[in-house]
């Protein structure tokens, strides 16, 4: 069955960088998008970006341009999300999620189930 | 980037009754549109792709329909399961997604 597991809950002082994981298995990780998405406290979901595991080619949302980084590693079949610069209202909980179908984007049938982002001094 | 906006912010709803939820995209996203329930503590959970297409294992009380900018979901008859908060989503290929306020259904 497809299982998305990310990486443990991450305390971050403003202006550093977090790099959340995002193990993917069940299923061949080339041929779905990764996407991430958070979710401030109390508030909605807002998309971040995807990343294409077989090119490595990334989409972000305008928002996060310049400051979040997508990559993968196909071996480890690992998707990576690495938000630099970060300050208090980055705090959320994060979540990768995969497409549904398979050549996407697509929306998004699988979620892993969070990782904690604590932005403070 | 695509905006998107849905109605009414909160329903408050008993069992049994049929919720009409609404969601309009600033742009046209032809049918790349999906819907996603979340309850508290846990990940959201796809229902609706393609703005009417039921994901696997979803009940037939939740339906989708709309294309272009006005898409609506609808909850024939209330089950408690039911009461939670939905997310639209378009899915415009190669633009940026994004995600609606959402909608929280509520116990009246």
């Amino acid at each position: 069955q497809v299982q998305l597991v990310q990486s443990g809950a991450e305390v971050k002082k403003p202006g550093a960088s977090v790099k959340v994981s995002c193990k993917a298995s069940g299923y061949t990780f080339t041929d779905y998008y990764i996407h991430w998405v958070r979710q401030a406290p109390g508030q909605g979901l807002e998309w971040m970006g995807w990343i294409n595991p077989t090119s490595g080619h990334t989409n972000y949302a305008q928002y996060f341009q310049g400051r979040v980084t997508m990559t993968r590693d196909t071996s480890l079949t690992t998707a990576y999300m690495d938000l630099s610069r970060l300050r208090s209202d980055d705090s959320a909980l994060y979540y990768c999620a995969r497409d549904l179908r398979n050549f996407g984007p697509f929306a998004q049938g699988h979620w892993g189930q969070g990782t904690l982002v604590t932005v403070s001094s | 980037e695509i905006v998107m906006t849905q109605s009414p912010a909160t329903l408050s709803m008993s069992p049994g009754e049929r919720a009409t939820l609404s969601c309009r995209a600033s742009q046209s996203v032809v049918s790349n549109l999906a819907w996603y329930q979340q309850k508290p503590g846990q990940a959201p959970r796809l229902l609706i792709y393609g703005a009417s297409t039921r994901a696997t294992g979803i009940p037939a009380r939740f339906s989708g329909s709309g294309s272009g900018t006005e898409f609506t979901l609808t909850i024939s008859s209330l089950q408690s399961e039911d009461f939670a908060v939905y997310y639209c989503q378009q899915y415009n290929k190669w633009l940026p997604f994004t995600f609606g306020p959402g909608t929280k259904v509520d116990i009246k």
